[in-house]
């Protein structure tokens, strides 16, 4: 069975700090990854995924996680936090599917502060 | 911009009553999705469909059901409204996957109560 697990509910950061929000999963096949994000009062867009290509993705607004097997983690980090970064993370994995849909699989989230 | 959208952003709604929660997508998508979104918990699967007519279970199918009648609609339907059903609604939609997932795009979510 596929699950995940981010590690911490809550991260609370000073601006211009590093963040690292963490995650590790479980599945039984080679899974996909992704990180969403999910500002107030607004839907979740993506942030980057991880599909069996290189093991250090870039995704949008600085941000990048590292898919590592032997950990069987995929920890999203950004070198600054910026007051805009504060939002609600998910960490999703993707069993493989071969009939055309993939469902998706929430870890329950980590809520990101970022203070001045 | 891939475009989905959800028929209202807030819903108050009477225990018993029948509730449709409404999704469209703009971007010719095969797949689309319903979850819900408690605190906690994440994001649950509700129900999805992959095609006009077609739905599958997700992981938490008892309460709702769904309709597909057109490709850019996907209704999900509360038979008879619980207060355990006061939730987040969220719907995504997605292309056809024939190898790698594909992105899901959600919709900004309808937090429906039900007193």
């Amino acid at each position: 069975a596929q699950s995940v697990t981010q590690l911490d509910s809550h991260v609370s950061v000073s601006e211009g700090t590093p963040v690292l929000l963490r995650c590790n999963y479980s599945s039984s096949y080679s899974p996909s990854l992704f990180w969403y994000v999910q500002h107030p009062n607004k839907g979740l867009q993506l942030l980057l995924k991880y599909t069996s290509a290189a093991t250090l993705v870039k995704g949008i607004n600085g941000f990048e996680a590292e898919f590592k097997k032997s950990e069987t983690s995929f920890h999203l980090t950004k070198p600054s936090a910026h007051m805009s970064d504060a939002a609600e993370y998910f960490c999703v994995v993707s069993p493989f599917f071969s009939g055309g849909y993939n469902k998706l699989i929430f870890g329950a989230g980590t809520r990101l502060a970022v203070h001045p | 911009d891939v475009k989905v959208t959800q028929s209202s952003r807030y819903l108050v709604k009477r225990t018993g009553e029948k509730v449709f929660l409404e999704c469209v997508q703009d971007m010719d998508h095969e797949n689309m999705f319903w979850y819900r979104q408690d605190p906690g918990l994440g994001l649950r699967l509700i129900y999805f469909s992959y095609d006009v007519k077609m739905k599958e279970k997700g992981d938490i199918p008892e309460g709702y059901s769904v309709s597909r009648e057109k490709k850019e609609r996907f209704s999900l339907i509360l038979e008879s409204a619980s207060t355990n059903q006061t939730s987040m609604y969220l719907c995504a939609s997605s292309l056809y996957s024939s190898g790698s997932p594909k992105e899901q795009f959600f919709g900004p979510g309808t937090r429906l109560t039900v007193l």
